[in-house]
């Protein structure tokens, strides 16, 4: 099925590790965005993407990074991870924002 | 940071009641939606309200967006076990090839629970 599709679900990291969450989507999207969400917070932009190549920063952006090498993927990086980075992060993308994101089914991140 | 302000936090209402969520903000969208998540999910979207005063109805489920842009409001009637799930708003600073780039900021959401 079409859609954004998020590997790894779930994710146990020890402080000071690395690792790279991938967002992969099917449909075209020239946008993309990485949130992540926390209880009673909502959902906090990241980073995000308006084409291949391109990326800026949200609200949120220290301590992550991210890349957008080609048009399906999107890419974000943890490089030293931290306690408070234990969340759930979504990607989402989209080719028109009336037409509202698609989000990927989300990975939980712990860190210990 | 544009702020949106989601009311109430929780909801606990028996199957049958009805029900309104609200989303305030002072700054104006150019558009405000309404999405439904369910735990291990990712947000789907319900409705995209862009006009001031625009009334949208999905069965059971009528969203109004208010005359100044600045503010939403869902509500549900009769609600379902079904229903039970996370609600986010979200409002938009503009369309997707706009100077936002499409960007959304979500509310802190509202999660209802329906007992049967």
């Amino acid at each position: 099925n079409a859609g954004v599709t998020q590997t790894p679900k779930f994710r146990v990291l020890k402080t000071g590790q690395s690792m790279t969450l991938l967002c992969a989507q099917d449909m075209n999207h020239e946008y993309m965005y990485w949130y992540r969400q926390d209880p009673g917070m909502g959902l906090r932009l990241i980073h995000y993407s308006v084409g291949e190549g391109t990326t800026a920063k949200g609200e949120v952006p220290d301590g992550y990074n991210v890349s957008r090498l080609k048009k399906q993927n999107f890419l974000l990086g943890l490089e030293s991870a931290a306690p408070s980075q234990t969340s759930v992060y979504f990607c989402a993308s989209t080719n028109k924002i009336r037409r509202g994101y698609t989000f990927g089914s989300g990975t939980r991140l712990t860190v210990v | 940071t544009q702020l949106l302000e989601q009311s109430p936090q929780f909801l606990s209402i028996q199957e049958g009641e009805n029900l309104t969520v609200y989303c305030n903000s002072s700054s104006v969208f150019s558009s405000l939606q309404w999405y439904r998540q369910e735990p291990g999910e990712g947000p789907v979207l319900l409705v995209t309200v862009v006009t001031g005063g625009e009334v949208k109805k999905l069965k059971r489920l009528t969203f109004q967006f208010g005359d100044a842009r600045k503010d939403s409001s869902l509500h549900i009637t009769a609600a379902q076990p079904g229903d039970t799930g996370l609600y986010l708003c979200a409002g938009a600073h503009g369309d997707a090839g706009g100077t936002s780039y499409g960007k959304l900021t979500f509310g802190q959401g509202t999660i209802l629970t329906v007992h049967p």
